[in-house]
């Protein structure tokens, strides 16, 4: 079993769509939880960093942390097309590795 | 602030030939990680650096893959006698010396092993 799971897609959706995506993970010792967007032979973007549970908002982007359930997401509200990449979620016990999930390749068809 | 910078962005190399990739991180960042994205996949830790000192190298391959962040310079990934299966982007991130968790990528190294 892989210490995180994404579910690699490809997703699909029209513009203006509401698009959630999920990683769940294995490590109860994970601390810190991060979004990162990587576009087409690029290098990833920091999208969203959270500590422990809860959720974040920033703009379109919503991330929520249920160490409980084990479980994040990411919201993207009101979806573009500049949207479409692939989203990998990462996560780390302190200063040290990311383990990142598999990636979703999402496209937001106009 | 200049980001992440990775050299050379492409590189192409016969079997049993060397390869080094180079990093600068962000300014100010002493806290260097190298990364392997194989196709399809996403992307595994190799080794985490700081200046003269390798932190963690639990995801490094045992034979020909090595690292280095010196005191001046570039931090390096080094790669002897390739094979096919080194075919892959390799990205370095960075950090800040403070308790920032967060790591910041290059635009990455495509290696490309003939």
């Amino acid at each position: 079993q892989k210490e995180v799971e994404q579910d690699p897609g490809p997703l699909s959706v029209p513009e203006g769509a509401i698009v959630s995506l999920n990683c769940t993970y294995s490590n109860s010792a994970f601390q810190y939880f991060m979004w990162y967007r990587q576009y087409s032979r690029k290098g990833p973007e920091l999208l969203m960093y959270t500590y422990s549970s809860g959720n974040k908002e920033d703009g379109r982007f919503t991330a929520q942390v249920d160490k409980s359930s084990k479980y994040i997401s990411l919201f993207i509200r009101d979806s573009q097309p500049s949207d479409s990449a692939t989203y990998l979620c990462a996560m780390s016990q302190g200063a040290q590795k990311l383990v990142f999930g598999q990636g979703t390749r999402l496209t937001i068809n106009p | 602030n200049a980001g992440v910078m990775q050299n050379p962005r492409h590189l192409v190399r016969r079997r049993g030939q060397e390869a080094r990739l180079r990093c600068s991180p962000m300014k100010g960042h002493s806290h260097v990680y190298w990364y392997r994205q194989l196709p399809e996949e996403g992307l595994k830790f190799m080794v985490y650096l700081q200046k003269e000192n390798i932190i963690d190298e639990s995801g490094m391959p045992k034979e020909r893959f090595s690292a280095e962040f010196p005191k001046e310079g570039p931090s390096i990934l080094r790669i002897q006698q390739v094979v096919r299966g080194d075919s892959a982007a390799y990205f370095c991130a960075s950090s800040p010396t403070t308790s920032e968790e967060t790591q910041y990528f290059g635009p990455g190294t495509r290696l490309l092993v003939l």
